[in-house]
């Protein structure tokens, strides 16, 4: 039921575009992003909701493919404040039981 | 605003012990949920609840008991510990679930071993 993460960790330079993907077995009413710096807590990105539009802000974008069961995170120009682990959060109803499924995560890291 | 509170950062149990986790929030939301997280599989809830007095189970609530007395309160009990509950928990907040979950807001976390 968790959803897959991939890839599970990669490495950028500075200014390098990156994307990262979450799919599930089973069909989705949203998919929420999260970045997690290590130590820290997760930081709220964006959500995206079935029949919703693609999101973003700054250089961060998101994709839900309804059909596909299938999200994808894209980090244009990678800035080393991007560095972190990335995680998406899968709901299957709005009225479902309130709850979110994780992703296992990916590392993200920028070089200078 | 605090923001979501979380007390203690750091605890160190025996097994068998019992203790309290703290979380308070101060942005009067009604959906508030306890996670731990363990190296390599993201995050797991453990219990939520929708507002005061009611509260509900996650995807892993065995050991654990929680109250919702309280908009700003979602204390997270560990009954007996176990060395397999050493984790990172984490208390999150977000406003009126009620047509989905909104954007969550993460506490700083409780680093808890049990030995």
């Amino acid at each position: 039921q968790q959803p897959v993460q991939s890839p599970q960790a990669v490495i950028l330079r500075e200014g390098e575009d990156a994307v990262i993907n979450c799919s599930s077995s089973k069909a989705l009413y949203s998919v929420h992003w999260y970045r997690q710096k290590h130590g820290e807590a997760p930081v709220f990105l964006m959500i995206l909701l079935k029949g919703g539009e693609q999101k973003g802000h700054d250089k961060i974008s998101a994709s839900f493919n309804e059909k596909k069961q299938q999200s994808s995170l894209y980090l244009t120009a990678s800035q080393l404040s991007y560095s972190g682990t990335y995680f998406c959060g899968t709901e299957i109803s709005a009225d479902s039981n309130y709850q979110l499924i994780w992703g296992a995560g990916t590392k993200l890291i920028i070089k200078p | 605003n605090a923001g979501v509170t979380q007390t203690p950062k750091f605890q160190v149990l025996k097994t068998g012990q019992s203790m309290t986790l703290q979380c308070a929030q101060d942005m009067n939301h009604e959906y508030m949920s306890w996670y731990r997280q363990d190296p390599g599989m993201g995050l797991r809830l453990i219990h939520y609840s929708v507002g005061a007095g009611i509260t509900d189970q996650g995807e892993v609530p065995n050991g654990y008991n929680v109250s919702r007395s309280t908009t700003e309160d979602f204390p997270l009990r560990l009954l007996s510990a176990a060395p397999s509950q050493t984790s990172v928990y984490f208390c999150a907040s977000s406003h009126n679930p009620l047509a989905g979950i909104n954007e969550q807001f993460f506490g700083p976390g409780t680093r808890l071993t049990v030995l």
